[in-house]
């Protein structure tokens, strides 16, 4: 059974701050990992995936996360906070089965705050 | 490209009525999601299908909750009778479904239909 733990469910940070969020992942086989974002009243968007290709991935808005086999972690950073970039961000794991649809397990949530 | 189209995006029904969601995903996405999304919690998978079958309902309350995919497109998720624990937002997202040589497909959301049951 695939899971995935998000240790914070608050951040606040000022902008132009390093954002850091954190999330752990349990999976029985090679996960796929992503972060979506979701922004008040509207869908999830997809900012970044891993799919055991490069351990750093990037993805929009200035967004990256590093994927440790050793730690079970995909924590997301960003070098400088934007006060857009205040929003619900989710961890999510993955353990598609080749060739098939993807049964995709969120986590709880990050909020992240950005204040002036 | 349009994105995934859901409709109502509010709605507010007292307990025992019933409610319907409808969803209409990106052209061409074999696969299609319907996730509740309760306040303060990450999204819950309540039914996946493949073209017109289901993948996977295994925590969809059978009891009240159905959906339909008729033809392949098109989604229907309904609920009947509905309760007070019922209220979230509903979700539902499309996606290619993974290839040969790929894992872990890319899920396009639609802005949710927010339910409310007084």
């Amino acid at each position: 059974a695939q899971s995935v733990t998000q240790l914070d469910s608050h951040v606040s940070v000022s902008e132009g701050t390093p954002v850091l969020l954190r999330c752990n992942y349990s999976s029985s086989y090679s996960p796929s990992l992503f972060w979506y974002v979701q922004h008040p009243n509207k869908g999830l968007q997809l900012l970044l995936k891993y799919t055991s290709a490069a351990t750093l991935v990037k993805g929009i808005n200035g967004f990256e996360a590093e994927f440790k086999k050793s730690e079970t972690s995909f924590h997301l950073t960003k070098p400088s906070a934007h006060m857009s970039d205040a929003a619900e961000y989710f961890c999510v794991v993955s353990e598609g089965v080749w060739g098939t649809a993807s049964k995709l397990t969120f986590g709880t949530g990050t909020r992240l705050q950005v204040t002036l | 490209e349009a994105g995934v189209a859901q409709s109502p995006r509010y709605k507010i029904i007292e307990k025992r009525q019933s409610v319907a969601f409808w969803c209409n995903p990106i052209s061409g996405h074999a696969t299609l999601y319907w996730y509740q999304q309760i306040l303060g919690q990450g999204p819950k998978l309540l039914i996946q299908f493949q073209n017109n079958g289901v993948v996977d309902d295994s925590q969809l309350p059978k009891d009240r909750f159905s959906a339909e995919r008729l033809k392949g497109v098109d989604s229907t998720l309904k609920i009947q009778p509905a309760k007070l624990e019922d209220s979230a937002v509903y979700l539902c997202a499309s996606s290619f479904p993974t290839t040969s040589g790929s894992r872990g497909g890319e899920l396009f959301f639609g802005e949710g239909s927010r339910l409310t049951v007084l």
